[in-house]
């Protein structure tokens, strides 16, 4: 069974980092990309980059740029989403996603990381 | 890159269709063949509904379907069931290599 599998919820304070975990089973994760995706609460949807596992390529969302990294450690399964110089306006859910290389489309997802900043 | 428009809201009764659009640009809708359509019901993860325009999942019902005229796109659910009810999102592949989502749809059944 494919499935993606998320950190738990995490807690900062404004200025703080934070790293999510997404650990993918019941398929070869260096053939995928990995993608991360957040929801402010009551709000849309928001593209943040992905990786391809098998070469490490990423590519980020111009407004996240200089601020997310995206990781993969591939003898774990895992790929990570790492927010620096947290503020309140970065309080959401971080949802990963997996895309076949070539296919464009996100499935599955996550169950999502809700990250709460705050003083 | 901005946010594909959606209506914020669409409503129907029990057996009826509707239509949710999806506009975007040059750069992306009217490009790409690569728009998907997600399902969100309250507290999930989104689901993929439709995927390259007009596929759709194993899984997922033939009363949802898609299509795209320029740069706008649609879902239509047809024969509309009281678990359809939910937030719908379209997105697309750019220009850029990167991913655009929609402002969000909510989908209530009257």
């Amino acid at each position: 069974q494919v499935q993606v599998v998320q950190s738990g919820a995490e807690v900062k304070k404004p200025g703080a980092s934070v790293k999510v975990s997404c650990t993918a089973s019941g398929y070869i994760f260096t053939d995928y990309v990995i993608h991360w995706v957040r929801q402010a609460p009551g709000q849309r949807l928001e593209w943040m980059g992905w990786i391809k596992v098998g070469n490490d390529d990423t590519k980020y969302s111009q407004k996240f740029q200089g601020r997310v990294t995206i990781t993969r450690d591939t003898s774990a399964s895992t790929a990570y989403m790492d927010l620096t110089s947290l503020t309140s306006e970065d309080t959401a859910v971080y949802y990963c996603a997996r895309e076949k290389l070539g296919a464009y489309w996100f499935d599955p997802w996550g169950q999502g990381t809700l990250v709460t900043v705050s003083s | 890159q901005s946010a594909l428009t959606q209506p914020p809201s669409v409503s129907g009764s029990p057996g009826q269709s509707v239509t949710i659009s999806c506009t975007g640009t040059s750069s992306d809708v009217g490009n790409y063949n690569r728009v998907c359509w997600y399902q969100q019901p309250p507290g999930t993860a989104p689901k993929l509904m439709v995927y390259d325009v007009s596929n759709r999942p194993s899984g997922v019902p033939d009363r949802f379907s898609g299509s795209k005229s320029g740069n706008t796109a649609s879902l239509t659910i047809s024969g509309l069931q009281a678990e359809d009810e939910a937030d719908y999102y379209c997105s697309s592949y750019t220009r850029s290599s990167t991913y655009v989502f929609g402002t969000g749809t909510k989908v209530t059944v009257l």
